[in-house]
């Protein structure tokens, strides 16, 4: 295995279009993470999944924003409508969490989304 | 969110010289994490603390976990050129959803 692998590396859209990433996990690793990040910044955390339940969203996930992970591997992000504010890198990271065992965060290289 | 602070914000250090960082939180974390983040990659795990007062190695790199679990700290030595790059610490409150909470970075410059 590889890693986490996201894609597109990076995405140019136009204000008001859709845009949807892909991450692929480390693939013994059931829990799943969306974080973004803006210059100068640290990531900040979007939602996470527990295999296919999406178990916490932040106040940053607005209702433009969804995410999916229908079979517990890859997860999907979609931003709706998308706004010039939304121009930042989406990080995807996974991690195993095996009782009382919890791997820390392995991050993808991101997405990184301009919008004009 | 949480707020963890970092310090410093940046640094420029000669190679071979020995750099230190810190991260403060006002709650209490369980783990600490700490990453290298180069330009337009995502973050590498560098270290991860998970007892108070832990103290953990990798290479030329040691990170400890404050013993009042509100800090934790990063020291790397004998720099080298490759060391460049923004530096963040991560942590995890207890029973808060596991969801990690990110430091600003200390962005790193050595000079050869």
């Amino acid at each position: 295995d590889t890693g986490v692998s996201q894609n597109p590396r990076h995405k140019i859209t136009k204000r008001g279009q859709n845009v949807t990433f892909r991450c692929d996990p480390i693939s013994e690793h059931n829990r799943l993470y969306w974080y973004r990040q803006t210059l100068g910044q640290g990531p900040e955390f979007l939602t996470y999944f527990q295999n296919e339940a999406q178990l916490e969203k932040s106040r940053l996930l607005s209702d433009r924003f969804s995410a999916e992970r229908p079979k517990g591997s890859f997860s999907t992000l979609e931003i709706q409508r998308t706004e010039q504010g939304d121009s930042a890198m989406y990080l995807c990271a996974s991690s195993l969490v095996k009782g009382t065992y919890n791997s820390p965060l392995h991050f993808g290289n991101g997405t990184r989304l301009t919008v004009t | 969110g949480q707020q963890l602070n970092q310090s410093p914000q940046s640094m420029f250090i000669q190679e071979g010289e020995d750099v230190s960082m810190n991260c403060t939180s006002s709650s209490i974390f369980n783990t600490w994490l700490w990453y290298k983040q180069d330009p337009g990659e995502g973050p590498v795990l560098l270290i991860a603390l998970y007892k108070a007062g832990e103290l953990t190695s990798n290479g030329r790199l040691t990170a400890q976990f404050g013993i009042t679990r509100k800090d934790s700290f990063l020291n790397i030595s004998a720099s080298i050129p490759s060391d460049v790059g923004i530096y963040f610490c991560a942590g995890q409150l207890p029973g808060a959803g596991n969801q990690f909470y990110f430091g600003t970075g200390t962005s790193l410059t050595v000079i050869p």
